[in-house]
């Protein structure tokens, strides 16, 4: 079974400051998803990473995978308030037909 | 282009009481799942289509849930009788076939039900 673990799961940030969300799955993969989730809303699609070694990047955003440590990161860049939400990412393995797996979601806060 | 639509937005019933939830996929989108995602965890799938057949419903509780995508565009997913713990938010999310795009979900708003 796969297993989708974040870390951490509640992250409180003052403004301006730099910090990284782990994801660590469990079997192999090769494509996983970063969504953002407001409260009361849906997920939105933030990054698609379709390959080892793939960097997106988005404002101050940036997420990257490495799938042979079975490990994605989200780093977030002088982080401002709008930036406060709830962060999953998502697994698919190739032998799914593309259902995702989700991590259990990182809480962040950013203060001023 | 329109996104998924799902109703209703909210709904409360109680327990042992039925339920049912609407949902209408991105157009030309040939795979719609849903997803239940109880306060504080990540969605977990319950149901996943393509066209008009069931791909995977392992998660789904089949004693009391039950799902239809009749003609391989809205879906309906029904709770009866509902329990406490159906308390959640029910996502429904589609995306075009596989080897179209790159596998993203596309999300509705959700459907909130409280059970009392």
């Amino acid at each position: 079974e796969l297993k989708v673990e974040q870390n951490p799961l509640f992250l409180s940030m003052q403004e301006g400051k730099n910090y990284t969300i782990y994801c660590n799955y469990s079997t192999t993969s090769d494509r996983l998803y970063w969504y953002r989730q407001d409260p009361g809303k849906s997920l939105e699609s933030l990054f698609v990473l379709l390959s080892n070694g793939a960097v997106k990047q988005e404002g101050r955003l940036m997420a990257s995978l490495d799938t042979k440590a079975r490990l994605s990161t989200l780093h977030i860049t002088a982080a401002v308030h709008d930036l406060s939400a709830t962060y999953f990412c998502a697994v698919v393995r190739s032998t799914s037909y593309g259902k995702l797996t989700f991590g259990q979601g990182t809480i962040l806060t950013v203060h001023p | 282009e329109a996104g998924v639509a799902q109703s209703p937005r909210y709904k409360i019933i109680e327990k042992r009481q039925s339920v049912a939830f609407w949902c209408n996929p991105i157009s030309g989108h040939a795979t719609l799942y849903w997803y239940q995602q109880i306060l504080g965890q990540g969605p977990k799938l319950l149901i996943q289509f393509q066209n008009n057949g069931v791909v995977d419903d392992s998660q789904l509780p089949k004693d009391r849930f039950s799902a239809e995508r009749l003609k391989g565009v809205d879906s309906t997913l029904k709770i009866q009788p509902a329990k406490l713990e159906d308390s959640a938010v029910y996502l429904c999310a589609s995306r075009p076939l596989r080897g179209r795009g790159t596998g993203e979900l596309f999300f509705g708003e959700g459907s909130r039900l409280t059970v009392l």
